[in-house]
């Protein structure tokens, strides 16, 4: 089974501080992706990585910043975190065989900027 | 218009009917589509692909209708632990990026 899993499921931060969240999937899959999931807004695409060291801006990349130094691991920044981050934070891997793919998802993490 | 587009619900179906869902998507180029189901405070996980001639698991049936440009989910003979919210999710830029809808939610009565 793939297993993805995420360094913390719940996170307080204040306002103005650095924030990391850390993903890591055990498959070796090539894809790793960072969303945000939002009431009424569904999830959405914040960066996603092809490849180690390469990433790419999905729908929302503005405030956050992604690095992926090892193929297994992905991390999201959030260089000065602000109240409009506050959101449920998901991370997903998929293989990088093509369209037909699908993601698996870590469990989450529930972050809250005071 | 929204790329992926669900009725979000909430759908209070009484256990061992049938309910189906459909969901409407922008792109007619697009090339895979899928069911994911979300527990309450739970990631997606992937209930199934959705395929142009239709596919069935279980008590589970999804349909394609490309003309349309939508792909629906019928679940029969529902059971409580179907409770959930259904994201219809699809690929609709060519590449590995997954579109999601917001989700419909679903809850069944006993």
């Amino acid at each position: 089974d793939v297993k993805v899993t995420q360094s913390s499921r719940y996170l307080v931060k204040r306002t103005g501080e650095k924030v990391f969240l850390e993903c890591v999937q055990d498959m070796d899959h090539e894809n790793m992706f960072w969303y945000r999931q939002d009431p009424g807004l569904g999830l959405r695409l914040i960066y996603f990585s092809y490849d180690v060291k390469m990433k790419e801006k999905g729908d929302i990349p503005e405030g956050y910043s992604v690095s992926r130094e090892k193929k297994e691991r992905f991390s999201l920044i959030l260089e000065s975190a602000s109240t409009n981050q506050t959101s449920m934070y998901l991370c997903a891997s998929s293989p990088g065989t093509g369209v037909f793919e699908t993601q698996y998802f870590g469990p989450g993490t529930r972050l809250l900027v005071l | 218009r929204k790329e992926v587009e669900q009725d979000p619900g909430p759908f209070n179906v009484p256990e061992g009917a049938t309910v189906a869902f459909n969901c409407t998507y922008s792109n007619s180029a697009s090339q895979s589509f899928f069911w994911y189901r979300q527990d309450c405070r739970k990631e997606p996980k992937l209930l199934m692909s959705v395929y142009s001639s239709g596919n069935e698991d279980g008590r589970f049936t999804a349909q394609l209708n490309r003309a349309s440009q939508y792909i629906s989910l019928l679940i029969r003979d529902s059971k409580l632990s179907d409770s959930a919210t259904y994201l219809c999710v699809v690929n609709m830029r060519g590449n590995e990026k997954l579109t999601f809808g917001t989700g419909t939610r679903l809850t069944i009565i006993p």
